[in-house]
């Protein structure tokens, strides 16, 4: 059975730093792994999508990295805003019973 | 594209009655997903369609739930009868061939009183 771990599970830092998110997995044989933000009280929405064959994806200050083998995903926020803070889940397609997702890292950026 | 539309946004019902959520997937999307996120459960995978036929319903957590797509572009997630316990934010998602993207609706927030 597929399991995600997301790590930290809570973080706060100051505007402008550079910030690294961890997501874990235990079954390598995924298709992708997808990274989503939540608002509170709002629906997911999709950051980037990492093929299996794929080892990085980017789009504008983020970047996400896939290491299959390992079974780790890091997402990297380059210069962060207060517009940042947000729940970010990661969430791993297995083909078999759809994306399992992690519990999430809930960031906070301080102004 | 409007994206996945999922309706009521909030409901608020009594226990014992029947709820009923809906949803309207990405045109050409011929997966749908049906997942229930609580605070101490996170985000669970209840049952999946692949072109209106569904493939796994191991997720739905007992009969009183039931699931039903009369078609690519409407499905529906029953619960009756409901029980406080059921309260949470449902959210249907959608892809094309399962193996790209999930996109997700603004989710139902349930609350049985």
């Amino acid at each position: 059975k597929q399991e995600v771990t997301q790590i930290p599970a809570a973080l706060s830092v100051p505007e402008g730093e550079n910030l690294v998110l961890n997501c874990s997995f235990t079954d390598s044989a995924i298709y992708n792994l997808q990274w989503f933000r939540q608002d509170p009280g709002k629906g997911l929405t999709s950051l980037l999508l990492i093929q299996s064959s794929q080892r990085e994806q980017t789009s504008g200050r983020l970047n996400a990295s896939l290491d299959k083998s390992s079974g780790r995903s890091t997402l990297y926020i380059a210069a962060s805003q207060p517009g940042d803070s947000a729940t970010y889940l990661c969430a791993v397609n297995t083909g078999r019973r759809a994306l399992t997702f992690g519990s999430g890292t809930r960031l906070q950026v301080q102004p | 594209d409007a994206g996945v539309i999922q309706s009521p946004r909030h409901e608020v019902t009594e226990m014992g009655q029947e709820v009923t959520l809906r949803c309207k997937p990405i045109s050409g999307h011929d997966y749908l997903f049906w997942y229930r996120q609580t605070m101490m459960r996170g985000l669970e995978l209840l049952i999946y369609f692949n072109n209106n036929v569904p493939i796994d319903d191991s997720g739905m957590p007992e009969d009183r739930f039931s699931a039903k797509m009369p078609n690519a572009s409407f499905s529906t997630l029953k619960i009756q009868p409901s029980e406080p316990r059921d309260s949470a934010v449902y959210f249907c998602a959608s892809s094309f061939v399962s193996f790209y993207g999930y996109t997700f609706g603004s989710g139902t927030r349930l609350t049985v009183v």
